[in-house]
């Protein structure tokens, strides 16, 4: 049975940076590649990039670029996803979500499974 | 501002049949690139309910369908239920300025 874990809720000040990790179970890790999803209060959903556990290679939505960094622990089955510099409109639920079709960086990929969610929460 | 145009609301009766539409261009479905859709509810992660412009995951009632023509995809509920009022959103692919998955702005589904 495939869960995907999130870490826990975050408070941050403007500036700073957050990591949060995506711990997967219940098939090959390095089978699939891993999204980035984030969803403001009150607001529609985000695609922020993808992570390939499998060799590590990524993709990032140009809103994200130079802020973003994903990586992976194939040893923990865990992706990482650090968003630095953050700002009030940061705030957010980020979701990890198992692509489970196609490639993410160049093509639609559907996610089947998803994490519960990280709550982020940006403020002085 | 979405790349990809949904309604910001739609609603029908218990039994209706209703349908979300999901506009986009000749950089993302126009070019062939494929329509998922999903369901999310309030404070829930999303559910995929359509991969591939028009396939169901196991699980998913056959009163969800959908279909993708040019640049469009379309999403339709027949025969409505009060557990389908939830969010819904379409997502694709878009090859302009380097290429990104992307999503559009959401479909708040009253069942009246």
């Amino acid at each position: 049975q495939v869960h995907l874990v999130q870490s826990g809720a975050e408070v941050k000040k403007p500036g700073a940076s957050v990591k949060l990790s995506c711990r997967a179970s219940g098939y090959t890790f390095t089978s699939n590649q891993m999204n980035w999803v984030r969803q403001a209060p009150g607001q529609g959903l985000e695609w922020m990039g993808v992570i390939n556990p499998s060799g590590g290679s990524t993709s990032y939505a140009p809103k994200f670029q130079g802020r973003v960094t994903m990586t992976r622990d194939t040893s923990t089955s865990t992706v990482y996803m650090e968003l630095s510099s953050l700002r009030s409109e940061d705030t957010a639920v980020y979701y990890c979500a198992r692509a489970f079709l196609g490639n993410c960086m160049s093509s639609s990929c559907p996610s089947d499974y998803w994490g519960q969610g990280t709550r982020v929460t940006v403020s002085s | 501002q979405s790349v990809l145009t949904q309604p910001p609301s739609v609603s029908g009766a218990p039994g209706q049949r209703v349908t979300i539409s999901c506009s986009g261009s000749s950089s993302n479905i126009g070019a062939g690139y494929d329509v998922q859709w999903y369901q999310q509810f309030p404070g829930t992660a999303p559910k995929l309910l359509i991969h591939a412009n028009k396939y169901r995951p196991l699980g998913v009632p056959d009163r969800f369908s959908a279909s993708k023509f040019g640049t469009s995809g379309t999403l339709v509920i027949s025969g409505l239920q009060p557990e389908d009022e939830a969010d819904y959103y379409c997502q694709s692919y878009d090859s302009s300025l380097s290429g990104s998955v992307v999503f559009g702005g959401g479909t708040k589904l009253t069942v009246l």
